[in-house]
């Protein structure tokens, strides 16, 4: 089945400690997004990629970056990671054009600061 | 902006209740609207969507319908089962970027 895959699902790592979350895509949409959800909270957009064209929201901080070096894959990078960061990560897929087609979402991965 | 507004939880049925989820929504133009439901430590799934003013959508005997004349959204479901324990997020997708705003979501409990 088509589908969105997060890896790993459990992530700890260590104050400051550089981590990095790897999502992929079966489904060959255009247009992937990475979400950040804080426990009890609606998930807040990160940022968002048109194929390769990378759109920041405004109040991301500077310590998460991403790439996408193909369709299928798309990596969160967290520079240093503080308590704060502590959060399940979404990634989800879209295909381009229609705006009423739903996003898909990945089962998350979620990520422990010590 | 674009915002959604959607009843505070948490919520607690008993099984065979009837259930209403009130949401309602701020927007330029014309979104289309969604259901998302997340089970316990799962990412988030589509359960229903409408594109247009008077559009039903309906899933798994859940139903909402897309009322532009009171920007609402209601998610329905006339028997809810202990399967449908999870949280409920009403959203909208509008302009070019298409991104989903989200509301805070509504937990829902049904006891056997």
């Amino acid at each position: 089945d088509a589908m969105v895959i997060q890896n790993p699902r459990y992530q700890v790592t260590q104050f400051g400690k550089p981590v990095t979350l790897s999502c992929s895509q079966t489904l060959n949409h255009n247009v992937m997004y990475w979400y950040q959800q804080k426990s009890s909270q609606a998930p807040k957009l990160l940022f968002h990629y048109y194929d390769k064209d990378f759109n920041n929201e405004a109040d991301t901080p500077d310590n998460f970056q991403s790439r996408r070096p193909n369709t299928s894959f798309c990596f969160l990078d967290i520079r240093s990671p503080g308590l704060g960061d502590a959060a399940m990560y979404l990634c989800a897929t879209r295909p381009w054009g229609n705006r009423g087609d739903e996003q898909f979402f990945g089962p998350g991965t979620r990520l422990t600061v010590l | 902006g674009d915002s959604v507004t959607q009843m505070e939880g948490p919520v607690t049925l008993s099984e065979e209740a009837f259930l209403t989820i009130n949401c309602t929504y701020t927007a330029t133009g014309y979104p289309s609207l969604f259901w998302y439901v997340q089970y316990p430590g799962e990412g988030l799934q589509l359960l229903l969507k409408a594109t247009k003013a008077d559009d039903k959508g309906s899933n798994k005997g859940f139903e909402a319908t897309y009322r532009k004349e009171t920007t609402s959204f209601h998610l329905e479901k006339g028997s809810v089962q202990v399967s449908d324990s999870a949280v409920y997020f009403c959203a909208l997708s509008s302009g070019g970027a298409n991104n989903l705003f989200f509301g805070t979501g509504t937990r829902l409990t049904v006891i056997p």
